[in-house]
């Protein structure tokens, strides 16, 4: 067990709907990354917060947000779902903004899109 | 073609035996990280090396970089059941403090034989 928790573990849902995909970090991890993988796309990166603010963007589409809240917990906000957005969304914590520093994953949370 | 080339696809190895996954950029490495993915499971980060020369251990998994050939290797010695997994490599081909360039390969299947 990583100690990062992420909710709900499966979602299914229709194209063109919104969704919520929650991330708590490890007690006293300030930076939360979240990544996407998919067996098209294999695993990307999609972004990083560092004690509330954004930090570092890869591959998000437009479509997608996050944001990070003062208890350090993590929203990945994906809308207008497409069918190739169905993928697993991993949430990954560390100590501290440098991503060198360890990262612990969550278990993830597996979206379909129908 | 892929930026960040993983060999063997996969590989299939009797307990005890060692073995090495190769990690190759077609860009320059500003940094590289190795992660374990038991499968259906979440990502476990093992380490990140950034300079030339750079040797990490992980338990028994020891990991190089080599700067010149653009190339990482993860080497496991005297492999375990508990090896066995997808191993991802990952790397900053951009610099420049910004990790939103985060590339990922498309893993080393690796199964262990009892």
């Amino acid at each position: 067990d990583s100690g990062v928790t992420q909710t709900p573990k499966h979602l299914i849902t229709a194209t063109g709907q919104r969704v919520t995909l929650r991330c708590s970090p490890r007690s006293g991890d300030l930076s939360v990354y979240w990544y996407q993988q998919s067996l098209d796309q294999g695993l990307q990166f999609l972004i990083q917060y560092y004690n509330g603010e954004e930090r570092a963007k890869g591959n998000i589409l437009e479509r997608f947000s996050a944001q990070q809240f003062p208890d350090l917990h993590s929203e990945l906000n994906l809308s207008s779902l497409e069918l190739g957005d169905s993928a697993l969304y991993f949430c990954a914590s560390s100590v501290r903004v440098w991503f060198g520093d360890t990262q612990y994953f969550g278990p993830g949370t597996r979206l379909t899109v129908l | 073609s892929q930026e960040l080339e993983q060999s063997p696809q996969s590989l299939i190895v009797q307990e005890g035996k060692n073995l090495t996954i190769n990690c190759t950029s077609s860009k320059t490495l500003y940094g590289l990280y190795w992660y374990k993915q038991k499968y259906g499971e979440g990502l476990i980060f093992l380490m990140m090396l950034q300079k030339g020369g750079e040797e990490k251990s992980h338990e028994k998994i020891t990991a190089k970089l080599d700067e010149k050939k653009q190339q990482s290797s993860l080497h496991i010695t005297a492999s375990q059941p508990s090896h066995a997994g997808i191993y991802l490599c990952g790397a900053d081909i951009e610099g420049g403090g910004s990790q939103g360039n985060l590339i990922f390969g498309k893993g080393t299947k690796l199964s262990v034989k009892p």
